[in-house]
């Protein structure tokens, strides 16, 4: 069974340029939420994914966008990188459909923007 | 106010010790919690759900108060592997598996 995947796991982008994350939840899940993580502080809330929609949004700029698939695969999106876009992002799965609300995390993604 | 907060640490305890960390949420329709434990430059893992008024799960009691809105986490016996980040996380619905994190406790255990 495997669990939450995410991909590449380090990235090294330039300013002004744009980046894709990409990431698969847990098998049976079908709730993909995206977390940014930087040093030192815990994981915030980007946006949440269910049955291809954007069911709810953190505090980021537009420049933020996702995606989820008919798979429940999803992508991040980020435009117009800031070095302060340099964080760890992270992945989490769940079941949207009235399960225990748990999510689990993929490895996450490295991203340094420089 | 953030909505759920944690004293950062760092937590610095001999093996053996017994270690407690609280956590305070703002959003009173706040319905399930959690801790996970993150290791440094890893991804949060799952380590306790706490639905009701506490769990227990060998060496760790988690705590929950309503009343006050915190929640509590007591590790018994730390021992070295214990070292980590543990982060307090809210489950707040309204249809939505939405989970609010705080920054994290750091707990370092030495011999």
């Amino acid at each position: 069974d495997a669990g939450v995947t995410q991909s590449p796991t380090h990235l090294i982008k330039t300013r002004g340029q744009q980046v894709t994350l990409r990431c698969s939840p847990k098998s049976g899940h079908d709730t993909v939420s995206w977390y940014q993580q930087a040093l030192g502080q815990g994981p915030q809330f980007i946006f949440q994914y269910y049955e291809e929609e954007e069911r709810q949004r953190g505090n980021f700029p537009d420049r933020f966008s996702g995606h989820q698939f008919p798979n429940y695969s999803s992508e991040l999106n980020v435009n117009a990188l800031l070095l302060g876009d340099s964080a760890l992002y992270l992945c989490a799965s769940s079941s949207g459909t009235g399960g225990r609300p748990e999510a689990f995390f993929g490895q996450g993604t490295r991203l340094t923007v420089v | 106010r953030k909505e759920v907060e944690q004293d950062p640490g760092p937590f610095n305890v001999p093996e053996g010790a017994t270690v407690a960390f609280n956590c305070t949420y703002s959003n009173s329709a706040s319905q399930s919690f959690f801790w996970y434990r993150q290791d440094c430059r890893k991804e949060p893992k799952l380590l306790m759900s706490v639905y009701s008024s506490g769990n227990e799960d060998g060496r760790f009691t988690a705590q929950l108060n309503r009343a006050s809105q915190y929640i509590s986490l007591l590790i018994r016996d730390s021992k070295l592997s214990d070292s980590a980040t543990y982060l307090c996380v809210v489950f707040v619905s309204g249809g939505y598996n939405k989970l609010i994190f705080g920054a994290g406790t750091r707990l370092a255990v030495h011999p």
